[in-house]
């Protein structure tokens, strides 16, 4: 198992445009998360799945923002009609049910001009 | 609400100094979880330790060591003899408790750790 895999790396788009953006979870973690992280912040707490379920939204998560996890596989995060302030990089964790701790991928950088 | 504070924006120090990363927690829960991630400029969270509120032992893990005072709400981090690949950000980070377990991170700002040669 390689660890939690994020695709693309980068994406650079066009404000207005719609992008998704794909998370693998370590394949035995139950547990999904994604978070936001802008320029010198910390990583913010966007969304999360227990399996396929999506149990919890931040305030964050505008309607413009939508996540998925079918099957309890893999996620998709797909942000329509973006807007400047959506640039950041966006993290996604997995872990198991009383686990220590989340594994991170390496992210997916949004540039939106 | 929940927050944690790195007072820390930047430190700077020279290699084989000691450091000590700084993390002040706040939370109304009785069972919560601290951890501390390192992000190297790569841009991955390493995960580097979880601690539950119950546990105020203070750990040792080769050059790094932790030292977590309920009494003052802190979750400090220091590094001993501190080498050029330490250079990086760290973030200390609080969880409430979901059933028995973690439930989403809540992260400081991060301290930015440079180590010079």
């Amino acid at each position: 198992d390689t660890g939690v895999s994020q695709d693309p790396r980068h994406k650079i788009t066009k404000r207005g445009q719609n992008v998704t953006f794909r998370c693998d979870p370590i394949s035995e973690h139950n547990r999904l998360y994604w978070y936001r992280q802008t320029l010198g912040q910390g990583p913010e707490f966007l969304t999360y799945f227990q399996n396929e379920a999506q149990l919890e939204k931040s305030r964050l998560l505008s309607d413009r923002f939508s996540a998925e996890r079918p099957k309890g596989s893999f996620s998709t995060l797909e942000i329509q009609r973006t807007e400047q302030g959506d640039s950041a990089m966006y993290l996604c964790a997995s872990s198991l049910t009383g686990a220590q701790g989340y594994t991170f991928g390496s992210g997916t950088r949004l540039t939106v001009v | 609400a929940q927050k944690v504070t790195q007072a820390q924006t930047e430190i700077s120090v020279v290699e084989k100094e000691d450091v000590t990363l700084d993390c002040v927690y706040e939370t109304r829960d009785t069972t919560y979880y601290l951890f501390w991630y390192k992000q190297p400029p790569s841009g991955e969270l390493v995960f580097l330790i979880r601690r539950n509120s119950f546990d105020e032992q203070n750990e040792i893990s080769g050059r790094y060591s932790w030292n977590f005072q309920k009494s003052t709400s802190s979750f400090n981090f220091t590094i001993t003899a501190s080498q050029v690949v330490d250079s990086a950000v760290y973030f200390c980070a609080l969880s409430e408790n979901y059933g028995g377990s973690q439930g989403n991170l809540i992260f400081g700002k991060g301290t930015k750790l440079s180590v010079k040669p």
